[in-house]
């Protein structure tokens, strides 16, 4: 069965500093990729998504991911990150449009001043 | 405007009560989603539907009924709620041939 890791539980940065958000997948074919972000209260929106093409895909609010098929992953980054940036950041995983996504565990951005 | 909307935004219920959570979208997309949310484990997929009159089981469906009474709209129910069943539940639509959801702000379930 397909399984997504994300490895940090939580993630803290300063306002200003680049993040990383780490994900790995286990499926022998590439599936559709996700990033989604929960911030408090609210429901998931998607960030970003890929399939196929270019490696490095952008989102929206300055986030990008980068696909590599060599070690099963897809990390999330963005170069400088802004105190509303705090949230869950989800990675998910598709084969089948049919049956909806399956997420991560999620990681928690904490972002201070 | 919100597109995918959820009712109740929070419920308590006692044990063994019938409990049901609603979703309505106005998006006009065929396939609608139930997951829960719990601290450790995720999203995890309960049923969904791509088509009114129909649904189809998800990864944990014991425990809970789904049902699909127009495309809008998309009830989680369950029969009997058990302690296990406290959790965020949120709804979710996607437009066929696209693996992009959508989702509602989620109904905080307590049962007790």
């Amino acid at each position: 069965a397909q399984s997504v890791t994300q490895p940090d539980a939580r993630v803290t940065v300063s306002e200003g500093a680049s993040l990383q958000l780490r994900c790995k997948y286990s499926y022998s074919a590439t599936p559709y990729l996700f990033w989604y972000v929960q911030y408090p209260r609210q429901g998931l929106q998607m960030l970003l998504k890929y399939y196929s093409g270019d490696p490095v895909v952008q989102g929206v609010n300055g986030f990008e991911a980068e696909f590599s098929k060599s070690d099963s992953s897809f990390h999330l980054r963005k170069a400088s990150v802004h105190w509303s940036d705090s949230a869950v950041y989800f990675c998910a995983v598709s084969y089948n449009y049919a049956q909806g996504l399956t997420f991560g565990l999620g990681t928690r951005v904490s972002v201070f001043p | 405007e919100a597109a995918v909307t959820q009712s109740p935004r929070s419920k308590v219920a006692v044990t063994g009560g019938k409990v049901t959570l609603s979703c309505h979208q106005t998006n006009n997309h065929d396939y609608m989603y139930w997951y829960r949310q719990d601290t450790g484990h995720g999203l995890r997929l309960i049923h969904y539907s791509y088509v009114a009159d129909s649904t189809e089981k998800g990864d944990i469906p014991d425990g809970y009924k789904a049902s699909r009474p127009s495309q809008e709209n998309f009830s989680l129910i369950l029969e009997l709620a058990s302690l296990s069943q406290t959790a965020v539940y949120f709804c979710a639509s996607s437009p066929t041939g696209k693996n992009t959801l959508y989702f509602g702000a989620g109904t905080r379930l307590s049962v007790l």
